[in-house]
Parts: C-alpha cells; sequence; structure tokens
C-alpha cells in the first residue's frame, strides 16, 4: 500500500553541525508534504511544509528538499542545537495524509 | 492566544469504563482528527470530522466514538470495547480538510 518512511530512525548529530533528515514516499499524486517535531510526552510541531510545485523551502535553520523524481522529502536543520533533539516525521498528504513513523535526532553537545 | 488545547493531560481508566478525552480549538478550522500514537509507531487515525455534525471512521474506529455538535469542540470517548486503550492520543485541526494539521499537547491514557 502507499506509505511513508524514513531512511534513518536514529541520528546523532554534534552540536553545531548540519543534520539532514530523510523520508521516502511512494504516491507519485501527493502533491502536499510537511515536516514535523516531536519532543517527548508532547504533541507533534508543524515545522515546514512543501508542495509539489516547488523543489524547495527554506525557513529558519531548516530547509526541505523535494525530489520527485525519487519520490524523496528532506529535512536540512543547519548548525543543530541541543533543543533540535526529537523525532522528526513527515507526512503526505494526496486525498488523505499519511504519516511517516519518525526519525529520532540526538545531538551531542 | 489561538491554538488548540487537550485535557486532561493524564486520564486512568478502569476495567469496563468509558472515559471522554476533550479537544478544543480557537482556530476557526473545520477540521478536526484524532490519533493514537503508541510508542515507536507512526500516527494512527481514529476519527476525522470535515464539518460540524459530520465525521467519518479512521483506520482504527474500532472501541472509540467521537461527537461534532461545536466547530471547535471534538471530543473522543474511548469505550470499553476498546481492549488495549493505553497509548498517547493526538488531536488535530486543520483549515479544510487535506491542508496542514495543528496538533494538541496529547492525552496519555493508562488503564488501571
Amino acid at each position: 500500500g502507499e506509505n511513508v518512511g524514513l531512511h534513518l530512525p536514529t541520528l546523532s548529530v554534534q552540536e553545531g553541525d548540519n543534520s539532514i533528515i530523510n523520508c521516502a514516499y511512494s504516491n507519485s499524486a501527493s502533491d502536499y508534504f510537511i515536516w514535523y517535531k516531536q519532543e517527548s510526552g508532547k504533541g507533534p510541531q508543524f515545522i515546514i511544509d512543501i508542495r509539489s510545485n516547488m523543489d524547495k523551502r527554506q525557513g529558519q535553520r531548516v530547509t526541505v528538499l523535494l525530489n520527485k523524481t525519487v519520490k524523496h522529502l528532506s529535512l536540512q536543520i543547519a548548525a543543530t542545537q541541543p533543543g533540535d533533539s526529537a523525532v522528526y516525521f513527515c507526512a503526505e498528504t494526496y486525498d488523505k495524509v499519511i504519516f511517516g513513523p519518525g526519525t529520532s535526532l540526538s545531538v551531542i553537545p | 492566544d489561538g491554538g488548540i488545547t487537550q485535557s486532561p493531560k493524564y486520564l486512568f481508566r478502569k476495567e469496563g469504563q468509558n472515559v471522554t478525552l476533550s479537544c478544543e480549538q480557537n482556530l476557526n478550522h473545520d477540521a478536526m482528527y484524532w490519533y493514537r500514537q503508541d510508542p515507536g509507531q507512526g500516527l494512527r487515525l481514529i476519527y476525522y470530522s470535515q464539518i460540524v455534525n459530520d465525521f467519518q471512521k479512521g483506520d482504527i474506529a474500532e472501541g472509540y466514538s467521537v461527537s461534532r455538535e461545536k466547530k471547535e469542540s471534538f471530543p473522543l470517548t474511548v469505550t470499553s470495547a476498546q481492549k488495549n486503550p493505553t497509548a498517547f492520543y493526538l488531536c488535530a485541526s486543520s483549515m479544510t480538510s487535506g491542508g496542514a494539521q495543528y496538533f494538541g499537547p496529547g492525552t496519555r491514557l493508562l488503564v488501571l
């Protein structure tokens, strides 16, 4: 069936380095994608979104890249900070929203 | 302060008991959703509502019920028919169905 998956379930990054979190999606008709951040015991927080008519979108310290050819989505976090430690998951939308299981990002001070 | 709230933060259920989780939003969003999150798993959709007085089952609706009598409120009842209710329950809302979903802080349900 259609699903959204993540290449790396866990990621450890040194403070100050850049982080890249990846996501693969299987539905080529999906036209809207979102990245969420979820800290332990809290609800997911919207980070950034991108529509299928774009390849790249930048926010504050974050960039989302969309490669429709290989159905791949990535979230780049610049100058990773301890407060970035959380689970990050992507979501794809066509006629419904499908969430991936998430990648746990751990920032090493 | 606009946002989406859930209460209580923790809820304990005795065997055979029905419990209701509250979800309120003041974002003027039409669509609201309930998800269940288990450790190490992705979000699973329980119920969703695209408009007041209307709701549809999600992927795991058995043992749950909802109502949508007001635009800002979408309570979830976990019934005694739900045999494995221990989980983290998340409510979300979006401007329209298919739009970006914004989540509440969650309710953790534990069984005594």
